[in-house]
Order: C-alpha cells, then structure tokens, then sequence
C-alpha cells in the first residue's frame, strides 16, 4: 500500500463549488504539506502543518483553507472553486530533524468549468 | 528566502548520451538541495539530496549531482541516458533551518533511441 495517499484522484467541479481533497498518510511524519502544480510553474506550497495544532500558509494561499484533523490527515478544501485552481494537487509529507526530505502522494487533477 | 532556477524547459539526449540538467539556487542561509523526478502520472520521488555532508551526491538509477556553492549550483548528471528516464525533473531548496522547500519550474527530459 502506497505511504501517502490522496482522494480523490481526479475531479470534476463547476465554478462556485466548494471542494474538499483529501491526504492520509501511514509513514507517522509529523510534517504535513499541500502543493499544486501548474505547467511552467514547478510545484508551489499552498499550506503546511508542523502538527496538528500548527497550520501555516504557503506562497499561494489565498481561495484555499485546511484541516489536520489527525496526525495522519490533512485536508484542502476550495471554499468557492474557480478556473484559475485547475491543476495537480500533491500532498506531501516529512519529519521533523530529516533534512528536509519530503515525500509525495499521487496527486490529485482538478478541473473547474 | 531561497529559490532555484532551473535551465532549459526541455533537454533531449540520445539514448546513451550524457544526462546533465541544470539547477541554480539562492539562498540566505545554507541549504538542503533536491532533486525528484515525476513520471507521467505519479506523484514526484526523491532522487538525491545534499544536506552538507559530500559535495558530490550519488542517487538513485545512476544519478548524481555536485553542490558547487561558488557556483551556487547543483546540477544533475548521468552519464548514459536510459529510455526510462524521460520523465520531469524538479530542483528544490529548502533552508537547513525550516521545512519551507521551493521548487525549480522543471526540466523535461526527452531521450530518443
């Protein structure tokens, strides 16, 4: 079974939509993190979470919130999806004292019409 | 804060030929340096990483990349490309004293028989 894993694995939404994507993870890494990708852009770091009580924002913050409802889940929800968030969501994860070494789910491809 | 850049959007080598995609990277502060590779359709998977032991990094499937920091580079080579490495490649950097990882734009790699 795959370390990190993602739901779902590919979506559908109208403008307007409110979203929910899903990240669990089974490697116990108190490290969480949230990322799209966009063709050109790389990956860019939406929110992360050091624990489950510490939530911070990435670069692209804005029109997306979170939830670490557990060690192991991390979920990013678009409140009111629009075009412009049509893209490759990764979920990732890492652990404290590590070097920084993070590693990725499946990703999720989201497309909003 | 750190950023990379990496050059060239595309790199296309023969089958056999030497792999090198470039990374060059900004950072205030001593930094742990990346790189993955994302196959069509999966998430992305580390290759190797510097963390300020050896400046010169062995990685996975024949993969390797030197940490010149007069430079401020870290480019990746193999020395005899495979079909199987067409895939994209991301460099990324993170400082050695958060978790705050920022990736390149990507390479696409293109190898031809």
């Amino acid at each position: 079974d795959a370390d990190v894993t993602q739901t779902p694995r590919n979506r559908i939404t109208k403008t307007g939509k409110r979203i929910m994507l899903e990240c669990s993870q089974t490697k116990g890494h108190d490290r969480m993190y949230w990322y799209r990708q966009d063709p050109g852009l790389g990956l860019r770091l939406i929110y992360y979470s050091f624990d489950v009580k510490d939530i911070n924002k990435g670069e692209i913050s804005d029109g997306y919130s979170v939830s670490r409802q557990a060690q192991a889940k991390f979920s990013l929800s678009l409140e009111s999806a629009i075009p412009n968030q049509t893209a490759l969501y990764f979920c990732a994860t890492g652990q404290t004292g590590t070097s920084g070494t993070q590693y990725f789910g499946p990703g999720t491809r989201l497309l909003v019409l | 804060a750190q950023s990379v850049t990496q050059l060239g959007s595309h790199v296309s080598v023969s089958e056999g030929a030497l792999v090198l995609l470039r990374c060059n990277y900004s950072s205030s502060v001593p930094p742990y340096l990346f790189w993955y590779v994302q196959y069509p359709n999966q998430g992305l998977q580390l290759l190797l990483k510097y963390t300020s032991a050896a400046t010169l990094v062995k990685g996975i499937n024949g993969f390797e990349a030197e940490f010149k920091k007069s430079e401020t580079s870290f480019h990746l080579t193999k020395p005899s490309a495979h079909m199987s490495d067409a895939a994209e490649y991301f460099c990324a950097v993170s400082a050695s004293n958060n978790n705050d990882m920022r990736f390149g734009a990507g390479t696409r790699l293109t190898v031809k028989p």
